[in-house]
């Protein structure tokens, strides 16, 4: 069945980079979203990535995408307190009305 | 524009009563979705439309109905309340399948 798992926390120090993972079952997917969900907030989107490619860059947000291991990744560089905030990976295949949302990964940030 | 959005931001209901969450976007959307949000889950679809007076069943549609007379609203039913319902509840609208979803701020229901 389709699913999309994530980790549930990460911690870093501001200034630092964060990397927040996500794998999927899909194969057929061909959008992969992040959402970042602030406290009290709806979901924002970030940033997202089409099926047939490897790498997109936007700022300080990296996504790498590996279809072979089903494995998107999330790079924050220079993390800042802002940041904080619980982050979902997600995914959308053609065709399809439903998009599929993991737990999310809440980001906590040190200064 | 004012995007998505939602009406009440917080509601408590007692069991078996009922309430209507409502959701409003005005980018001239066709798409438009409502989820729930358990605590530490991702977000479940309830139900979706692709335009006015077509809707159709998501993961999880029981206890809820919807309606979608016009472009901009799409109203979210729970006739009987249930303490299973208290979650936290987004709409959502899209330009088309598969496109960008544009999330309201949420509505949190608690029944007791």
């Amino acid at each position: 069945g389709e699913d999309v798992e994530q980790s549930l926390f990460l911690s870093v120090r501001e200034g630092d980079s964060s990397v927040i993972n996500c794998t999927y079952t899909d194969s057929s997917s061909t959008y992969l979203y992040w959402y970042k969900q602030e406290p009290g907030a709806g979901l924002q989107l970030l940033t997202y990535i089409f099926s047939n490619m490897d790498m997109k860059q936007d700022q300080r947000l990296t996504v790498l995408l590996n279809k072979k291991d089903k494995h998107l990744s999330l790079r924050i560089a220079d993390t800042q307190t802002g940041d904080s905030a619980i982050y979902f990976c997600a995914e959308i295949h053609t065709g399809g009305f439903k998009t599929i949302f993991g737990a999310g990964t809440r980001l906590f940030v040190k200064a | 524009n004012a995007g998505v959005t939602q009406t009440p931001k917080f509601r408590i209901l007692k069991i078996g009563q009922s309430m209507t969450l409502q959701c409003t976007q005005d980018m001239n959307h066709n798409y438009m979705y409502w989820y729930r949000q358990d605590p530490g889950m991702g977000l479940k679809l309830i139900y979706y439309s692709v335009g006015a007076g077509i809707t159709d069943k998501g993961e999880v549609p029981n206890g809820y109905n919807v309606s979608r007379s016009t472009t901009e609203d799409f109203p979210l039913r729970l006739e009987l309340a249930a303490p299973s319902q208290t979650s936290v509840y987004f709409c959502a609208s899209s330009g088309g399948q598969g496109e960008t979803q544009y999330f309201g701020p949420g509505t949190r229901l608690l029944v007791l």
